[in-house]
């Protein structure tokens, strides 16, 4: 069966430091991947979604950067945090098929300080 | 570009009444429309989908959804509420060519003893 790890649970990080949050996939092979931020009364953000190994899509242009080294691997990254930057991330998957449902990580809270 | 619109932020309503979560969307194109659920410190799952056929959904845990076209709206409704369906409930749309998910702000249902 499949599974979405991602990782970490928790963080907290100072404003200016870098950030690496990293999700992987098992048990599917080219499967699209998707990161959301949620935040209360504001719903679910998309940030960016991928297609393909190196195929990266931005929704929202910001203080972060994603990259797909490999197909199942997704990593949400920025390289100075800003306090804005706090929020629940999600990464979620979905099969390469239009209109698949998404299957979602157990997500991370960040808190910029 | 897509969106989606949940005008409820909060919809409190007694055990064994019935419910209806509105979700209205835009989009130039057809879409494929969703419905999802967070409960208290779970993940997000999917209620129902709505992709082509059938305007009447019915998901999981007795809900339905309707597709109406003309009014662009998908309400989620059930005709008695359990305690155990207080959660956080997410409207989504995909454009019928693309990949991109968008989710609306959600809407928090509290069901009452």
């Amino acid at each position: 069966s499949q599974t979405i790890h991602q990782w970490p649970a928790t963080l907290v990080q100072p404003v200016g430091s870098p950030l690496s949050l990293e999700c992987t996939v098992e048990g599917t092979s080219n499967p699209n991947l998707y990161w959301y931020r949620q935040a209360a009364g504001r719903g679910l953000q998309l940030l960016f979604y991928s297609v393909g190994i190196g195929q990266i899509s931005s929704e929202v242009p910001q203080n972060l950067s994603a990259s797909r080294p490999q197909d199942r691997q997704f990593i949400l990254s920025s390289k100075k945090l800003l306090l804005s930057d706090s929020g629940f991330y999600l990464c979620a998957w979905s099969a390469l098929l239009k209109g698949e449902k998404l299957f979602f990580g157990s997500g991370t809270q960040l808190s910029v300080l | 570009a897509q969106s989606v619109t949940q005008l409820d932020s909060q919809v409190p309503v007694f055990e064994e009444a019935p419910v209806e979560l509105r979700c209205n969307y835009s989009s130039s194109v057809s879409v494929y429309l969703f419905w999802y659920v967070q409960y208290p410190n779970q993940g997000l799952q999917l209620l129902l989908k709505y992709l082509s056929g059938s305007t009447l959904v019915k998901g999981i845990n007795g809900f339905e959804a309707e597709f109406n076209k003309s009014q662009t709206s998908f309400h989620l409704r059930k005709p008695s509420v359990h305690i155990s369906d207080t959660a956080e409930y997410f409207c989504a749309v995909s454009a019928s060519g693309t990949y991109k998910y968008i989710f609306g702000t959600g809407t928090r249902l509290k069901v009452l003893a």
